[in-house]
């Protein structure tokens, strides 16, 4: 498809499981963003990717986070140990060049994570 | 770090009228402010980018204005339609950290016929 694609599009798993979510950028863009949003708030940073450099992951709120981008294309959010107050939808995005400082995100519709 | 508050978190107004979204920002002036609308289960869709030398961007209804010195961005929508209701997002790009933007909690307009 022509957009950015998420998968799942829902996953509901058991306090402590680790759970993958993926991205599949639009195809060109060199630079991939992942989001968290909760319920009724902003979105909160979490990584990104641009091209074959260094990742930004200051974002990541604990080392239960991980994130892996192979070359320019798919990406894939990994969360160990979960816990319930990860439950939140994961929104990646994907733009042409993050060196440029000024490119509009295109945005996938996200993981609706629930953590029972 | 960035703190960014957008007016209310609901705006109501009738259709054709003009509304107007409110985003002010603290600390570090923004290289970049983004504009996004939100549909309920759906990622940020891009409507407009303002660079920090800018005072105003037009895009059809769209209007974003851009005040640094009150740090301060104006979004508004002419002649409202119903279907332009959604939640809309302010974004800040702080020109040395690049590709990273600090988005807003958002506005809820709803648009009444």
């Amino acid at each position: 498809g022509a957009g950015v694609s998420q998968s799942p599009s829902n996953k509901v798993t058991e306090k402590g499981k680790d759970v993958e979510l993926r991205c599949d950028p639009i195809s060109g863009h060199t630079a991939l963003y992942w989001y968290r949003q909760r319920l009724g708030q902003g979105l909160e940073f979490l990584i990104y990717f641009q091209g074959n450099s260094a990742p930004d992951k200051s974002g990541l709120p604990s080392d239960r986070f991980s994130a892996e981008r192979t070359g320019e294309s798919v990406s894939t959010l990994t969360i160990q140990r979960t816990q319930q107050e990860d439950s939140a939808v994961y929104l990646c995005a994907s733009s042409l060049a993050a060196a440029q400082g000024n490119e509009k995100l295109f945005f996938g519709s996200g993981t609706q994570l629930s953590v029972l | 770090s960035q703190k960014i508050e957008q007016n209310s978190e609901a705006l109501n107004i009738q259709e054709g009228k003009t509304a107007t979204l409110t985003c002010n920002y603290t600390n570090y002036s923004p290289a970049y402010l983004q504009w996004y609308r939100q549909d309920p289960g759906r990622g940020p869709v891009f409507l407009l980018l303002i660079r920090e030398n800018e005072k105003e961007k037009r895009k059809e209804r769209l209007k974003v204005t851009f005040d640094t010195t009150l740090k301060q961005s104006l979004f508004h929508i002419t002649a409202s339609q119903p279907a332009d209701s959604a939640t809309y997002l302010c974004a800040l790009q702080k020109g040395s950290t690049l590709g990273r933007l600090y988005f807003g909690r958002g506005t809820q307009l709803t648009v009444w016929p």
